[in-house]
């Protein structure tokens, strides 16, 4: 069965410091992935997606992720973490088969100590 | 422009009480999806829609439930009668449908106590 895996529930780092959360997918085609995060009390923000092509890609507020096949993972990145960047941040998949259903992993919530 | 809006924001109120949430979707979309996040069971889609058609309504927790899209830019997600166990955060997102790179753009949800 098609899942997402997000290995950390959580995640403690220092502002300034970089950071990588960890997302493994389980799924037979090439995936359509996306990593959302959510801050307290608000829904879930797009902070990048790939699809196809070159395999690191930008997103918003600094992230970037990093697909990479023969691991079945895509992992998110930030090289300096600032004390906002604390909330908790899904990793989605898409199913094909379903148009564009999404299936999410179980989030890791960050925090940042100062 | 603006994004998805959900109403209300937050609703308590007691068992046995018919609840309604609603969802806008961003003009232009056409599938909207409606999820609901509980801290044990992490974030559920419940249904969604595209074109007003439900296309996969697996997630209906039981038949407590029900959603509709009375047009193409609204839709309502119905809980009679409501029990504490529907105690949740519901969220609507929607994106253009019928094309899968398209991301969801959620509402902020809908903070559900059944007391």
């Amino acid at each position: 069965a098609q899942s997402v895996t997000q290995p950390d529930i959580h995640i403690t780092v220092s502002e300034g410091a970089s950071l990588e959360l960890r997302c493994n997918y389980s799924y037979g085609a090439t995936p359509y992935l996306f990593w959302y995060v959510q801050s307290p009390g608000q829904g879930l923000q797009l902070l990048l997606k790939y699809f196809s092509g070159d395999t690191l890609v930008q997103g918003i507020k600094g992230f970037e992720a990093e697909f990479k096949r023969s691991q079945s993972s895509f992992n998110l990145r930030k090289p300096s973490v600032h004390w906002s960047d604390a909330a908790e941040y899904f990793c989605a998949v898409v199913l094909m088969e379903y148009g564009n259903k999404l299936v999410f992993g179980a989030g890791t919530i960050l925090r940042v100590k100062s | 422009d603006a994004g998805v809006i959900q109403s209300p924001r937050h609703e308590v109120t007691e068992m046995g009480q018919e609840v309604t949430l609603r969802c806008k979707l961003i003009s232009g979309h056409n599938s909207l999806f409606w999820y609901r996040q509980t801290m044990m069971r992490g974030l559920e889609l419940l249904i969604y829609f595209n074109n007003n058609v439900p296309i996969d309504d697996s997630g209906m927790p039981e038949d407590r439930f029900s959603a509709k899209m009375p047009n193409a830019s609204f839709s309502t997600l119905k809980i009679q009668p409501s029990e504490p166990r529907d105690s949740a955060v519901y969220f609507c997102a929607s994106s253009l449908g019928g094309v899968s790179n398209q991301p969801q753009h959620f509402g902020d949800g809908t903070r559900l106590s059944i007391l």
